[in-house]
């Protein structure tokens, strides 16, 4: 079966302070595609990113990095000098086996305070 | 361009109604897809529709039905409306066969109360 757990259900911090998400995925594939999403109070699913699991490389745009590990099925996220702005629920997920559908996690909500 | 459009934004039913949610994709999206997200929950993949058909369905009953019309625009139908059924529901464009290489963009969602 294919899950994705983020068990941080809530995140509050201070402007300026970095902050990390966690994201713990199960799968039997060898090949997979795992995505982060951000939820504004407007509904609409931002994407952020994807990333394919035979590229293991670490990724940073701007403020953001994401660290994937393979060995411990992992796939957080880093927002470096946070901003009010990114206030947010946060979603990762995974593509499912037919590549149809996207198997989200329960979200983490962040708030970032000036 | 605009993006995925969801229509209407907000919609409030009684318990037994039947509710119809509409979808336009993204310019140049063929594949539509459908999700539920229940307050404090993520998004839960209802169902697919790619050439006007039905191609995959995530665990949820026949109440649930849809419909994609031949400009790629589509409707989730929703059926004796329970309690349960409120959430917002979420509508994401894609490129059929493209997945893996294109990220899914969302609408802004319809939310359902359900009284």
């Amino acid at each position: 079966a294919q899950k994705v757990t983020q068990a941080q259900t809530e995140i509050s911090v201070v402007e300026k302070e970095d902050v990390t998400l966690d994201c713990v995925y199960e799968t039997r594939d060898t090949t997979y595609y795992l995505f982060w999403y951000k939820q504004p109070p407007s509904g609409e699913l931002v994407f952020l990113i994807r990333r394919n699991s035979f590229d293991e490389q670490n990724e940073i745009s701007g403020r953001y990095s994401w660290n994937f590990q393979k060995s411990t099925s992992s796939f957080n996220f880093t927002i470096t000098a946070s901003q009010v702005v990114d206030s947010a629920v946060y979603f990762c997920a995974l593509l499912n086996q037919a590549g149809t559908a996207l198997i989200f996690g329960k979200g983490t909500t962040l708030s970032v305070s000036s | 361009d605009a993006g995925v459009t969801q229509s209407p934004t907000h919609l409030i039913k009684t318990r037994g109604q039947q509710v119809t949610l509409r979808c336009s994709p993204k310019s140049g999206h063929d594949t539509v897809s459908w999700y539920q997200q229940a307050l404090g929950q993520g998004p839960q993949f209802i169902f697919q529709y790619y050439e006007e058909e039905e191609r995959q369905r995530g665990n949820f009953p026949d109440r649930f039905s849809g419909h994609q019309f031949p400009n790629y625009s589509s409707e989730l139908n929703v059926n004796a409306l329970l309690l349960g059924d409120s959430a917002l529901y979420l509508c994401a464009s894609s490129s059929w066969g493209a997945v893996h290489n294109t990220e899914a963009f969302f609408g802004q969602g319809t939310r359902l109360t359900v009284v």
